[in-house]
């Protein structure tokens, strides 16, 4: 777990609010990933950034808006959300972005949205 | 048809019992597949990958794959209370790091 680390871990924000999820992973990694997992649903997948790139936005509202400024450090960035975004947010490393590559998650970042 | 299908469960079996977990897959092409272990309010941790046909054992855990049938398991020998928790399977597609997920199937492993 404390390869890739997750801020804040809990996270209540109004409709109206702007506020930013972070991840940072400690492994050397070169591609991240944002998943969405909500209560009764499998894993969804947001987006994948390979060597800072993004490689995949899987049809994600602008509401969210990724940000990769380095190989490190991945930013989610939310705006004007609805109660239905409320789920726990993951962030995960891999060596690259390569079919073969084992992805490692972070602890997760708990949202609620009132 | 979901692309990673799973029995959601619960699974029970009691304390030292062999708990067989079951994954298909829809993408014929794909090549590398996950087991991930979820406690109830923690995230994901990987336990087993294989990316061949046959048997791969780590302790007491063994993934099995087989591609013909699409169908990929994980066998959790001498079951413990402390394995009680959601198994995800999860399967890359082909050429692509995008990891597909199942939904999950809830072990309970009672003493």
């Amino acid at each position: 777990e404390t390869g890739v680390t997750q801020t804040p871990r809990h996270l209540v924000m109004g409709m109206t609010n702007k506020k930013s999820l972070k991840c940072e992973q400690h492994l050397g990694h070169n591609a991240m990933y944002w998943y969405k997992q909500s209560a009764k649903k499998p894993l969804e997948l947001m987006f994948v950034y390979n060597f800072k790139e993004q490689t995949e936005n899987n049809s994600v509202p602008s509401r969210f808006s990724p940000e990769c400024p380095n190989s490190s450090h991945l930013f989610l960035h939310l705006h004007t959300l609805q109660p239905e975004d409320s789920a726990l947010y993951l962030c995960a490393s891999s060596q690259d972005g390569q079919r073969d590559n084992e992805q490692f998650f972070g602890p997760g970042t708990r949202l609620t949205v009132l | 048809q979901k692309e990673v299908e799973q029995n959601s469960g619960p699974l029970s079996v009691p304390e030292g019992a062999i708990a067989s977990l079951n994954c298909t897959y829809s993408d014929r092409g794909s090549q590398s597949f996950f087991w991930y272990r979820q406690y109830s309010g923690k995230s994901p941790e990987l336990i087993m990958s294989i990316y061949s046909n046959g048997d791969k054992e780590d302790g007491r855990f063994t993934a099995q794959l087989n591609k013909a049938s699409q169908y990929v398991s994980l066998l959790i020998r001498d079951s413990q209370p402390s394995d009680s928790a959601t198994y995800l399977c999860a399967v890359n597609g082909v050429n692509t790091g995008k990891l597909i997920f199942g939904q999950g199937t809830t072990l309970q492993v009672k003493p």
